[in-house]
């Protein structure tokens, strides 16, 4: 799987939009890319995935650049309760092992009464 | 969303003893399931892959004959601690991928002290 890079931590006020970078230049033609989160002390949780078309649910929206070398994941209203490690893990679609996720060390994001 | 549980959710044990650890899903079969090591300010680590029916895959560097996986049905995978020392202690996740495998379910861990 693609190895991913994003920035150690950001801060974000309550109630604005809070954008999370995350670079992934190696990515292949059939790996997706993943937002996960981990809220302190809990498993994480899915928000939500694409390939290369821009995403939304009711979680965040994803928008991912043309070339699928970086996507940005967006709380659209973040709020005090949306401070976590946000991880973003790019990963093939395939049986088996490969449902396996990487994680790497994620951006801790703040938000800030 | 399916639900992932784990049992228990802490656990002190003495140094030498075995410890296990249950996951379980509760509304979804999952023939596969991942167990993953995190230790304080660390990310994930990925310890093994569980799979129902068959031998456990580790991952380079765990041990296989000190972390005992059993994934005996459909919904149960468990993980035996074995010889637990303090270096062992550390926060003990699972997780099992959805039908469609677009997501994984992730339960809310096993915080293990071995004192």
């Amino acid at each position: 799987d693609a190895k991913t890079t994003q920035p150690t931590s950001m801060d974000c006020a309550e109630g604005r939009a809070a954008n999370l970078p995350c670079n992934h230049s190696t990515i292949s033609g059939n790996e997706y890319v993943y937002w996960y989160r981990q809220i302190h002390s809990q498993g994480p949780q899915y928000i939500i995935h694409g390939l290369k078309n821009n995403e939304t649910n009711e979680m965040a929206s994803l928008i991912i650049t043309e070339d699928r070398k970086s996507s940005t994941l967006i709380l659209p209203h973040a709020t005090l309760r949306d401070t976590a490690v946000y991880y973003c893990i790019v990963r093939g679609h395939l049986r088996g092992s490969n449902y396996k996720l990487t994680f790497g060390k994620g951006t801790l994001l703040t938000v800030n009464p | 969303g399916a639900v992932v549980s784990q049992h228990p959710s802490w656990v002190i044990c003495k140094s030498g003893t075995s410890v296990k650890i249950e996951c379980r899903s509760l509304d979804f079969q999952a023939t596969t399931m991942f167990w993953y090591r995190q230790f304080p300010k660390q990310s994930l680590m990925l310890m093994a892959t569980s799979n129902e029916g068959s031998k456990a895959t580790y991952e380079q560097g765990v041990e296989k004959d000190k972390f005992l996986i059993n994934h005996a049905s459909l919904t149960l995978s468990t993980l035996t601690v074995t010889s637990a020392h303090p270096e062992d202690s550390s926060f003990y996740i699972c997780s099992a991928p959805s039908r469609g495998n677009n997501e994984q379910f992730f339960g809310p861990g096993t915080r293990l002290t071995v004192l």
